[in-house]
């Protein structure tokens, strides 16, 4: 149980275009999702806090006009990077929270994660 | 702010044990983890301890929290080629969502 799947898994796109990367809860319904951002040989940076049905909560220093976030369902989350340039060039991670699961121990499932390439 | 540290790269043996330190800086820091990630994949939770705690113990996984020092490891008993990882600590407080992570030890088992 508890699966996190994203898709597109690899994504190579010019620079200049929008780029749509899909978080799905597959087994569970999770109010809460999470966009984290890696760098090579770097720790997951935390991008922004989605729940269903309200605006996303954006980490400081992540602009949201970039990074547009929305969570329409208790299933789906996504995340659109626009206007792509190379520097945006990373691994996207999400990571969702069962809303089953009450109590301080935030277990995050995480997905697989997307690589995004901007040319 | 909260700052989670770990070294960046362990290397053992097959079959020895592994341990795995990370230290942070938040006293108020309730719960600790440790995830591990494979290669081109997401993060997967090994094992979490709370802070009120000194030894949790899991099959192969040993975590033991040093609440004063603010240091947390993970040991991996008779490590196997499949251990080979990123191993990333992490820590989160009470009634805050937010999880903090830190950059990672990558463990490289020699056959």
């Amino acid at each position: 149980g508890a699966v996190v799947s994203q898709h597109p898994s690899r994504v190579i796109c010019k620079s200049g275009t929008s780029v749509k990367i899909e978080c799905r809860s597959l087994d569970f319904q999770a109010t809460t999702m999470f966009w984290y951002r890696q760098f090579p040989k770097q720790s997951l940076m935390l991008m922004a806090t989605s729940n269903e049905g309200s605006k996303a909560t954006y980490e400081q220093g992540v602009e949201k006009d970039k990074f547009l976030i929305n969570h329409a369902s208790l299933t789906l989350s996504t995340l659109t990077v626009t206007s792509a340039h190379p520097e945006d060039s990373s691994f996207y991670i999400c990571s969702a929270r069962d809303r089953t699961r009450t109590g301080g121990v935030y277990e995050q499932y995480f997905g697989p994660g997307t690589r995004l390439t901007v040319t | 702010g909260e700052d989670v540290e770990q070294s960046l790269f362990l290397s053992v043996r097959e079959g020895d044990s592994s341990v795995i330190n990370c230290t942070y800086t938040d006293s108020s820091s309730t719960y600790l983890y440790w995830y591990k990630q494979e290669p081109g994949a997401g993060l997967q939770l090994l094992t979490y301890i709370f802070s009120n705690m000194d030894m949790k113990q899991d099959q192969r996984l040993t975590v033991l929290l040093n609440k004063k020092d603010k240091h947390l490891s993970l040991r991996i008993a008779d490590t196997q080629t499949g251990d080979s990882a990123i191993y990333f600590c992490a820590e989160s407080i009470e009634g805050d969502q937010k999880v903090t992570f830190g950059i990672g030890t990558k463990l490289q088992v020699i056959p």
